[in-house]
């Protein structure tokens, strides 16, 4: 079993939906947890982080933590084609500095 | 210009060859990485260097060799390489070890044949 499990996908939605993207994990030390948008044919780029559990809001990407129940969401509002992409969550724990991801979800957002 | 480069984009060998993977950031962090992704997108961490010291070594062949001639540069040789070796390869670099962000090169798409 991965430490880092997340749904494949693919997901498809309507533009404006409201989409919800999640991972599960099972190392109680991760501390520090981001969300990466990796579109296709290019390298993975940082969208959002998060220290410990919360929320945190950026325009229309929040970003949740639960380290009760070892859950991570990413949530994107009026969603757009330009959205479209893997979405890959990323977690540390702080003592150093190897990120373990998940499979990532392919995203797709249709006109 | 490009923050993380890594060249060449692509690339295409048989089996049994040696290859090197370059990279170079222009962005003065201390720390470089190369991940594997697999063909169903898992990414793995492979190596992890700050300062040009190695200090992340995963459970890799040893016919994978990272080398860092200064704390700009990784570069990554692969000897004999194998089938499953195919895969796209990213080099990656973050301020400082620790750090939470990571910046990503475009990919090395290596496939073997």
């Amino acid at each position: 079993q991965k430490e880092v499990e997340q749904d494949p996908g693919p997901l498809s939605v309507p533009e404006g939906a409201i989409v919800s993207l999640n991972c599960t994990y099972s190392n109680s030390a991760f501390q520090y947890f981001m969300w990466y948008r990796q579109y296709s044919r290019k390298g993975p780029e940082l969208l959002m982080y998060t220290y410990s559990s919360g929320n945190k809001e950026d325009g229309r990407f929040t970003a949740q933590v639960d380290k009760s129940s070892k859950y991570i969401s990413l949530f994107i509002r009026d969603s757009q084609p330009s959205d479209s992409a893997t979405y890959l969550c990323a977690m540390f724990t702080g003592g150093g500095n190897k990120l373990t991801f998940g499979t990532g979800t392919q995203l797709k957002v249709e006109l | 210009d490009t923050a993380v480069s890594q060249t060449p984009k692509y690339l295409v060998t048989q089996m049994g060859n040696d290859k090197s993977i370059k990279c170079e950031q222009n962005l003065g962090h201390d720390t470089m990485y190369w991940y594997k992704q697999d063909s169903k997108k898992f990414l793995k961490i492979m190596f992890s260097y700050n300062n040009k010291e190695l200090i992340i070594n995963e459970t890799v062949p040893n016919r994978f060799s990272p080398k860092s001639p200064d704390k700009a540069h990784l570069n990554l040789h692969i000897n004999s390489l194998e089938l499953g070796d195919s895969a796209v390869y990213f080099c990656a670099s973050s301020r400082v070890q620790g750090n939470t962000e990571a910046f990503f090169g475009q990919g090395t798409r290596l496939t073997v044949v």
